[in-house]
Formats: C-alpha cells, sequence, structure tokens
C-alpha cells in the first residue's frame, strides 16, 4: 500500500525555521518526482515546491523562493522541507504528494498524499 | 503564471441531481487538467487527471471533459458522500495551479 507520512509541524515564530519531512512507503520512492503543497486554514490549495526522482529538476512557487529548499533521500525513501524566514502567511497545512506521470504526455497529477502536517507562524 | 478559475465556487444540490462544476484556465492547458475531491479535515484524493481519465477506484459517476482552456467535472448522480469540496489543478507549466474549489452543498 502507498503511504506518505508528513512529520514536523508546529508553532514557529515569525523569522523562525523548521524542517519538515515525509516518509514514503509502498512504492518505489526513487522513481517518483515529489511535491509539497500547502492550505492555509479554511483556504484552497497552494503548491510549494517540486522535485524530481534524481533531485536534478526542482522548482518553487514565487512565494516560497530563496526561504524553503527541498530536498530528497532515495536511501531513506524521504522527502523535505527546510522552511527558513517563516511569515504568518506560512501557516497552513503542509501536504507530500507523489507526482504520477502519465509518460505519454508528460502530465503530472498529484496521486497520493499525506495527511498533513500544520505549521503554525504566530509570536 | 496560469490562473484556474472555478465557477461556482458553491452550490446547492439534492442527492442524485446531476451537477457541473466549470474550471477555465487563462490560457490554453492542453488536456494538462487535474481534479480533486477534499472532505473536511482531509487530504485531497485525486479524481481526474489529464481531463477525462479516471483515477483507478474512483466511482463511475464522475466524469470530466474539455481541453484547451475550458474544463467541466460531472457528478452524474450525488450521493451522500459528494457533499464535499472539489479542485481543479493545472499541470501545464510551474508554477502549478489550482482553482479556488467548488463546495458543493446539500440543498
Amino acid at each position: 500500500e502507498v503511504q506518505v507520512v508528513e512529520s514536523g509541524g508546529g508553532l514557529v515564530q515569525p523569522g523562525g525555521s523548521l524542517s519538515l519531512s515525509c516518509a514514503a512507503s509502498g512504492f518505489t520512492f526513487s522513481s517518483y518526482s515529489m511535491n509539497w503543497v500547502r492550505q492555509a486554514p479554511g483556504k484552497g490549495l497552494e503548491w510549494v515546491s517540486y522535485i524530481s526522482s534524481s533531485s536534478s529538476i526542482i522548482y518553487y512557487a514565487d512565494s516560497v523562493k530563496g526561504r524553503f529548499t527541498i530536498s530528497r533521500d532515495n536511501v531513506k525513501n524521504s522527502l523535505y522541507l527546510q522552511m527558513n524566514s517563516l511569515r504568518a502567511e506560512d501557516t497552513a497545512v503542509y501536504y507530500c504528494a507523489r507526482a504520477g506521470l502519465l509518460a505519454a504526455t508528460g502530465l503530472y497529477y498529484f496521486d497520493y498524499w499525506g495527511q498533513g502536517t500544520l505549521v503554525t507562524v504566530s509570536s | 503564471d496560469i490562473q484556474m478559475t472555478q465557477s461556482p465556487s458553491s452550490l446547492s444540490a439534492s442527492v442524485g441531481d446531476r451537477v457541473t462544476i466549470t474550471c477555465r484556465a487563462s490560457q490554453s492547458i492542453s488536456s494538462y487538467l487535474n481534479w480533486y475531491q477534499q472532505k473536511p479535515g482531509k487530504a485531497p484524493k485525486l479524481l481526474i487527471y489529464a481531463a477525462s481519465s479516471l483515477q483507478s477506484g474512483v466511482p463511475s459517476r464522475f466524469s470530466g471533459s474539455g481541453s484547451g482552456a475550458d474544463f467541466t467535472l460531472t457528478i452524474s448522480s450525488l450521493q451522500p458522500e459528494d457533499f464535499v469540496t472539489y479542485y481543479c489543478q493545472q499541470s501545464s507549466s510551474t508554477p502549478l495551479t489550482f482553482g479556488g474549489g467548488t463546495k458543493v452543498e446539500i440543498k
């Protein structure tokens, strides 16, 4: 069974740092691209970052570029998000999502999601 | 950035009704469009990918159509568990973007 489980959320002061982890199981982690997607309380979904299977391609949303760093460890089957210079507007549930790929067209979709971990940025 | 606009933002319907949710992209995205369902307090769930392909395990009452900039998600006969929120998402280019969501409520 495919599973992704996030951890590391919590309360942090503005300007602080936090590191999120996502443990994957039930599939060949090293073969899949991964993403972080967040959802502020009562709001919609916002894509945060993408990392390819080999870490050779990385993308960020403009709202986090320069502050957040995505990484992965294919030996440990884990995805990470290092978040620095946190702001109140970063308060959200952060989801780890596997990127399924329709090879014929290059279309990506988020086919498996974790339960999310809540990050609260407040003094 | 490609903006995704969903309409309506909410709708009221009854069990057994047929409902259609629309998603419009700010530019052509071919068929690079996915739909998700989200229940309160839960992670989103993939329903439809590539505009019209049903994800494995998703009931056949869900269907998607469209290409270019205009897309629809149709639920042919609403069931009690379908009264939740739906999102479209484009994967044509980064940043990957979602629509604002459509909440389906019980009339």
